[in-house]
């Protein structure tokens, strides 16, 4: 299995300024096929997760553009460019290149 | 609009079996990979496993002897079954969908809680 690190374990941050979670995994990414099946979630108090990143670096539909994805093989980062009031939240990578899909541990982002 | 709804007893007792449907609206069944994940204390995220049209499923093999997904294409709704639970298993039941290839979990149910107690 697959086992995915993601660091800090909380981000507490000022509105404004921006933020990164680094996930590290086990094993390299790289699918056979070519592509790399790292995503990123959100997930709101109270709410289930919601898919940000795709295959390391895609936006999916409705996402803003302050969120972007970057990394290769093992070591991926999700970057917010200015952090906002409704990021807050828990944020999970998630690999799907291998099964089982596993997931990181999770990130809590929190306003100073 | 696609979206995917959980339902179940929200308890179950040890020793029995959790059996949860999740019931698909504006989307058609054979378009995806029918997921279900679970949210637990001890174990944070955990993938579950799937369940496609043509009836192939996969499963992740700490669970395998104790899951089974389905699907009934007339009702649009997939179902998990996970049989001899124990406290371990109470959390948050979600079911998503993945496009084939994507690798990725497009839409999320809202997700049902199911608790493991006498």
């Amino acid at each position: 299995e697959i086992v995915l690190t993601q660091t800090p374990p909380s981000s507490p941050v000022t509105l404004g300024q921006p933020a990164s979670i680094s996930c590290r995994s086990s094993q390299s990414l790289v699918h056979r096929n070519g592509n790399t099946y790292l995503s990123w979630l959100q997930q709101r108090p109270g709410q289930p997760p919601r898919l940000l990143i795709h295959k390391i670096s895609n936006r999916f539909s409705g996402v803003p553009d302050r969120f972007s994805g970057s990394g290769a093989g093992t070591d991926f980062t999700l970057m917010i460019s200015r952090v906002e009031a409704e990021d807050v939240g828990v944020y999970y990578c998630m690999q799907a290149s291998q099964f089982p899909y596993t997931f990181g541990q999770g990130t809590k982002l929190e306003i100073k | 609009q696609v979206q995917l709804q959980e339902a179940g007893p929200g308890l179950v007792k040890p020793s029995e079996t959790l059996s949860l449907t999740c019931t698909v609206s504006g989307a058609s069944i054979s378009a995806y990979y029918w997921n279900w994940l679970r949210q637990t204390p001890g174990k944070g995220l955990e993938w579950i496993g799937y369940v496609y049209y043509t009836g192939g499923t996969a499963y992740n093999s700490p669970l395998k002897s104790r899951v089974t997904i389905s699907l009934d294409m007339s009702k649009s709704q997939f179902s998990l079954r996970l049989s001899s639970v124990t406290a371990a298993d109470t959390g948050m039941y979600y079911c998503a969908a993945e496009a084939p290839g994507a690798g990725q979990f497009d839409l999320w149910g809202r997700g049902t809680l199911a608790t493991v107690s006498s």
